[in-house]
């Protein structure tokens, strides 16, 4: 597609429900990463994928966060038991850089709409 | 771990006055990019500064890393109604890996 796709726009969760977030990144893009952004704040690094790899992890916030990249395309971030912290937007990104060599100029990235999830 | 800060948290001005944003690194960075996001949409890639002390201009915006490549700034000269939005600078974790820390942002105001 032309851009980051991300589905749904807005997610309304009650407390303890699992939710299921999907990200479409750019076709060919190699990586594709999650941020949290909670209201009026920057973007929070979750995690990161090379292609099917997640190569890190580390930030997302507890066991209850899971993503994947089975086929190195499409993603899903995957919140079970939400409670009202996890409520924030949810962003994708995709770049075309590749984990292992220098970054170079125009390793931008790429931001789909997000998702915004709203748990009660 | 690294951190990186913005100040000001917010900015009012008058539209045709300046604005000026600051970016700070706990660490030194190989790159710095810098993003704009529109109240209710999502981050838009703006430029991105590899070399030390360079600068880069985009029509009234003009971009800077420091020499010791752990600060930068963004510059908006005569600010117009289009540039209200949060401005965010995001630094790599390190030279090889591709997960960026972005900084609390900066929310700029712009008044008719």
């Amino acid at each position: 597609g032309a851009g980051v796709s991300q589905s749904p726009r807005y997610k309304v969760a009650k407390r303890g429900q699992d939710v299921a977030l999907r990200c479409d990144p750019i076709s060919g893009h190699v990586s594709l990463f999650w941020y949290q952004q909670a209201l009026g704040q920057g973007p929070e690094f979750l995690t990161y994928f090379q292609n099917e790899a997640q190569l890190d992890k580390s930030g997302l916030p507890s066991d209850r966060f899971f993503a994947e990249r089975p086929e190195g395309s499409v993603s899903t971030l995957k919140i079970q038991r939400t409670q009202q912290e996890d409520s924030a937007v949810y962003l994708c990104a995709s770049s075309q850089s590749r984990q292992g060599r220098l970054l170079t100029a125009n390793e931008k990235l790429f931001f789909g709409s997000g998702t915004q999830l709203s748990v009660l | 771990g690294q951190q990186v800060m913005q100040i000001p948290q917010y900015q009012h001005v008058q539209e045709g006055e300046d604005f000026t944003t600051y970016c700070n690194s706990s660490t030194t960075l190989s790159n710095i990019q810098w993003y704009k996001q529109r109240p209710g949409g999502h981050p838009v890639f703006l430029i991105q500064l590899v070399k030390s002390g360079e600068v880069k201009k985009q029509k009234r915006l003009t971009f800077q890393f420091g020499e010791a490549k752990k600060n930068s700034s963004l510059h908006i000269t005569a600010t117009q109604t289009t540039d209200v939005g949060t401005y965010f600078c995001a630094g790599p974790l390190d030279n090889y890996g591709q997960n960026f820390v972005f900084g609390p942002g900066t929310r700029l105001s712009v008044l008719p």
